[in-house]
């Protein structure tokens, strides 16, 4: 059974970092194209993407938050970590991390989701 | 990056009723398109993913279609359990996007 759990500080104060850790069960991170992404929601708003990682390392980010994001993994515990510099009130969420899956392949794409995901943990962002 | 619009951001329906929502790309995303629903307080779960393939284990009852920059959300009879929203997601290029969702309501 594949499970995501995300781990970390509930409260933080403006201009603080932010260190997220996803920990996966199920599966191996270092499994051909196996990826982890980061999703977060504002408390009453929409998904927002935030980053995801490779088994092969390769990483990509929000365009907004790009400046402010690492994303990182290490193999050996099953972990994935998010760190998001300079913490504003703006930045409360819920953030979720999920697997990438991987449905099918054609011959020139393959097709997927996220899937499944983690429960979520709220941050809130306050002095 | 690719702006998704979903419509309509709310609609009220009836257990049994015929259900569409609808995405909207700013440019193509070559059927690379996810739907995903989301209950209060819960995470969100996939339902589609490739514009139309059936995730393991979602009733059969939704299905997707669409292709280029438009694609649907169909519930063909809505169940009590599927009063949720619903936001669709590109996974063409990067950055991944989401729609601004669609709360599916009862009537």
């Amino acid at each position: 059974q594949v499970t995501l759990k995300e781990s970390g500080p509930v409260l933080v104060k403006p201009t603080e970092t932010l260190t997220l850790t996803c920990t996966v069960s199920g599966f191996s991170l270092s499994n051909l194209r196996m990826g982890v992404t980061w999703i977060r929601q504002p408390p009453g708003k929409a998904l927002e993407w935030l980053a995801h990682i490779f088994s092969d390392d390769d990483k990509s980010y929000s365009t907004s938050l790009k400046t402010r994001l690492s994303i990182s993994k290490d193999t050996s515990k099953s972990q994935v970590a998010l760190i998001m510099t300079d913490m504003d009130p703006a930045d409360t969420a819920t953030y979720f991390c999920a697997r990438i899956s991987v449905g099918h392949c054609t011959d020139t794409s393959c097709y997927g989701g996220f899937d499944p995901w983690g429960q979520g943990i709220l941050v809130t962002v306050s002095s | 990056d690719i702006q998704m619009t979903q419509s309509p951001s709310s609609l009220s329906a009836s257990v049994g009723d015929r259900v569409t929502i609808t995405c909207r790309a700013s440019q193509s995303v070559n059927y690379h398109l996810n739907w995903y629903q989301q209950r209060p307080g819960k995470a969100p779960k996939l339902l589609i993913f490739g514009a139309s393939s059936l995730q393991s284990g979602v009733p059969s009852r939704f299905s997707g279609s669409g292709s280029g920059t438009e694609y649907t959300l169909t519930i063909s009879s809505l169940q009590p359990e599927d009063f949720a929203t619903y936001y669709c997601q590109q996974s063409n290029s990067i950055p991944r996007t989401f729609g601004q969702g669609t709360k599916v309501e009862v009537k």
